[in-house]
């Protein structure tokens, strides 16, 4: 389909491994977000990015947590040094524009992330 | 602390019924968004609206926008159970990064047959 993907689906991880997640926007869109949404909760955002600039990164929880797209296309998130409070699915988005606040933002299925 | 506060958090219906999901918020929103969100997949938009007073109509579904831009409800008459998901408001603020949304923790709704 032509819609967001992320890989993997379920990520199992013990504490204190390094993860990667990654994320296949639409193709062409310029806006790229990253959300985290633990559970029981509604998506908390990480970061934004707008091609290969990110733009904002002001929601990612600690220094443990790094994103980049550089080719302005594909995303990874990856978290070192993994702990059990990380644990929650991690959302990308993607939006065809500059993000204004009216945009449509297709959201994948997320990844689940669970640390033992 | 949310900065958009969803209630009720759960509602369970029978098929038939009607009902009212609101968010609100201390602050002003330069739009606001509702999702669903179904279990194992991502949130998908259902509405935007970004004038205050606006109302807008989904089949069953109306949407209101409060006039001040702080809050917003969601009506569902005659609910059915494919009515049944998690509904997120979700609210765009001006000085933010363009885009980025802040969500409320959502509403549980399950409509029995």
């Amino acid at each position: 389909g032509a819609g967001v993907s992320q890989s993997p689906r379920y990520k199992v991880a013990k504490r204190g491994q390094d993860v990667a997640l990654r994320c296949d926007p639409i193709s062409g869109h310029v806006s790229l977000f990253w959300y985290q949404q633990a559970l029981g909760q509604g998506p908390e955002f990480l970061t934004y990015f707008q091609n290969e600039a990110q733009l904002d990164k002001s929601g990612l929880p600690s220094d443990r947590f790094f994103a980049e797209r550089p080719e302005g296309s594909v995303s990874t998130l990856k978290i070192q040094r993994t702990q059990q409070e990380d644990s929650a699915v991690y959302l990308c988005a993607s939006s065809v524009g500059w993000g204004t606040s009216q945009e449509t933002q297709y959201f994948g299925p997320g990844t689940r992330l669970l640390v033992l | 602390t949310q900065l958009l506060e969803q209630s009720p958090q759960f509602l369970s219906i029978q098929e038939g019924e009607n009902l009212t999901v609101y968010c609100n918020s201390s602050s002003v929103f330069s739009s606001l968004q509702w999702y669903r969100q179904e279990p194992g997949e991502g949130p998908v938009l259902l509405v935007t609206v970004v004038t205050g007073g606006e109302v807008k109509k989904l089949k069953r579904l109306t949407f209101q926008f409060g006039d001040a831009r702080k809050d917003s409800s969601l009506h569902i008459t005659a609910a059915q159970p494919g009515d049944t998901g998690l509904y997120l408001c979700a609210g765009a603020r001006r000085g933010s990064t363009l885009g980025r949304l802040y969500f409320g923790r959502g509403t549980q709704l399950t409509v029995w047959p």
